[in-house]
């Protein structure tokens, strides 16, 4: 298996611009998850979908960040406009239900990562 | 709102010494804790601990949970410069919040 796939590795851009980073899950994982990371904060959760339903938003930043997923192998994180205070390295991680009603996930497994420098 | 506090935040020790990190939680409907090492890229996972004192073990390296007190810690004997990495402690909780909410990591640094 490929692992989770994500793109561009690295993005520039200036501030103003739309940004959007692309993810495929883990085939037959039905859980999706983005995350953000700075020195200052550490890891973030964002934003899940399960079975491409978003879930839980709560930890979008702002309304300038949007995600979607269209089918179960693919999902953008959209910035729009974007701001220097948006450069981080943004994770995306795919998990299985544990199979069992109420349980907990299986372990999550991250993508490499985009690192995003909007200046 | 869930909190993970992980300590130490670093720690340097020499090669073949064993080391523990320790993480504590607060957590509303604690469902697990996992432990991820992150080195120069993606968090890559090591353990996920649902029940008290079950210790997980792979290699060098062992977990143990206690949701009594809160807390688990992650050992690693015999260290080796390849553990070098950033450990990160996480947890899940109930109620449909089924993402992870992070510790801020303990950088940990094996010198030769």
């Amino acid at each position: 298996d490929a692992g989770v796939i994500q793109s561009p590795r690295h993005e520039v851009t200036e501030m103003g611009q739309e940004v959007t980073l692309r993810c495929k899950p883990i085939s037959g994982h039905d859980y999706l998850f983005w995350y953000r990371q700075t020195m200052m904060r550490g890891l973030e959760l964002l934003i899940y979908f399960n079975n491409n339903v978003p879930i839980d938003d709560s930890g979008m930043p702002e309304d300038r960040f949007s995600a979607k997923m269209p089918n179960a192998s693919f999902s953008t994180l959209k910035i729009q406009p974007s701001e220097p205070r948006d450069s981080a390295v943004y994770f995306c991680a795919s998990s299985l239900a544990a199979g069992r009603a109420g349980g907990p996930l299986r372990e999550q497994y991250f993508g490499p990562g985009t690192r995003l420098t909007v200046t | 709102e869930d909190k993970v506090v992980q300590s130490p935040l670093s720690l340097v020790v020499h090669e073949g010494d064993t080391v523990t990190l320790n993480c504590s939680y607060e957590v509303t409907n604690f469902r697990s804790l996992l432990w991820y090492k992150q080195e120069k890229k993606a968090p890559t996972f090591l353990f996920m601990l649902t029940s008290s004192g079950i210790e997980k073990k792979s290699g060098r390296l062992s977990s143990i949970l206690d949701k009594k007190e809160l807390f688990s810690i992650l050992n690693i004997t015999a260290t080796q410069t390849g553990d070098s990495a950033v450990y990160l402690c996480a947890t899940t909780s109930g109620g449909g919040a089924d993402g992870l909410t992070f510790g801020k990591g303990t950088h940990l640094i094996i010198q030769p």
